[in-house]
């Protein structure tokens, strides 16, 4: 099992559209969580980390669900400007990041 | 500002032609890491510095190796590249914590 993966995507949605993504890990003992943003041919941005406790920010919410190793995001009204591909991001050790293969999401006219 | 500078952008190489691609911070960050990813992958950490302690991934090819003369630059030197090895190299740092993970733009390196 992969260690951490993701919906394969692409996402092809409209303007407005609310979108998800969902993402899982297979080791229990992760510490931190965060999502994170590549633009084509750029290096990825934290887009936020992702606590317990659920975390939102303007349109974008993440969920933590230790339980059941996932994680998941969502993007409502989506922009155009929103087209990248979205990076679920899992951290066993403080300075240790492990990425999944993303997911691509295209915001249609 | 304070950021993570990899030089250069792109750059070519010949097949089994040694090449070094090269990373600074002005971050002051003691913790500085090497990832590739290749084309619709995930990035992959090939290895780390803990200060000036080399951490080396276990499946990171010999043909891998870095150096970091000081705080602030960091290099990857591959010795023999081969066609497999084309990919974009992504340099980053962070504090002892692990916060203020920064990454660098990147270096796309092509094999011909």
């Amino acid at each position: 099992r992969k260690e951490v993966e993701q919906d394969p995507g692409p996402f092809n949605v409209p303007e407005g559209a609310t979108v998800a993504f969902n993402c899982t890990y297979s080791n229990s003992a992760s510490q931190s969580f965060f999502w994170y943003r590549q633009d084509c041919r750029k290096e990825p941005k934290l887009l936020m980390s992702v606590y317990s406790s659920g975390n939102e920010d303007g349109r974008f919410t993440a969920q933590l669900n230790r339980a059941s190793q996932y994680i998941s995001l969502l993007i409502r009204d989506s922009k155009l400007s929103d087209s990248a591909t979205y990076l679920c991001v899992v951290s066993l050790r403080s300075y240790q990041l492990t990425f999944g293969k993303g997911t691509k999401l295209s915001v249609i006219p | 500002d304070a950021m993570v500078i990899q030089n250069p952008r792109y750059q070519v190489t010949q097949f089994g032609k040694p090449v070094t691609l090269s990373c600074s911070q002005t971050l002051n960050h003691n913790v500085m890491y090497w990832y590739q990813q290749k084309s619709s992958q995930a990035p992959k950490l090939l290895f780390h510095y803990y200060d000036k302690d080399f951490n080396n991934e276990a499946d990171t090819p010999d043909n891998f190796q870095s150096r970091r003369p000081n705080t602030s630059f960091c290099f990857l030197d591959i010795r023999s590249p081969g066609l497999g090895d084309a990919a974009m190299y992504l340099c980053a740092t962070s504090n002892l914590q692990g916060n203020g993970y920064t990454f660098g733009s990147g270096t796309r390196l092509t094999v011909v």
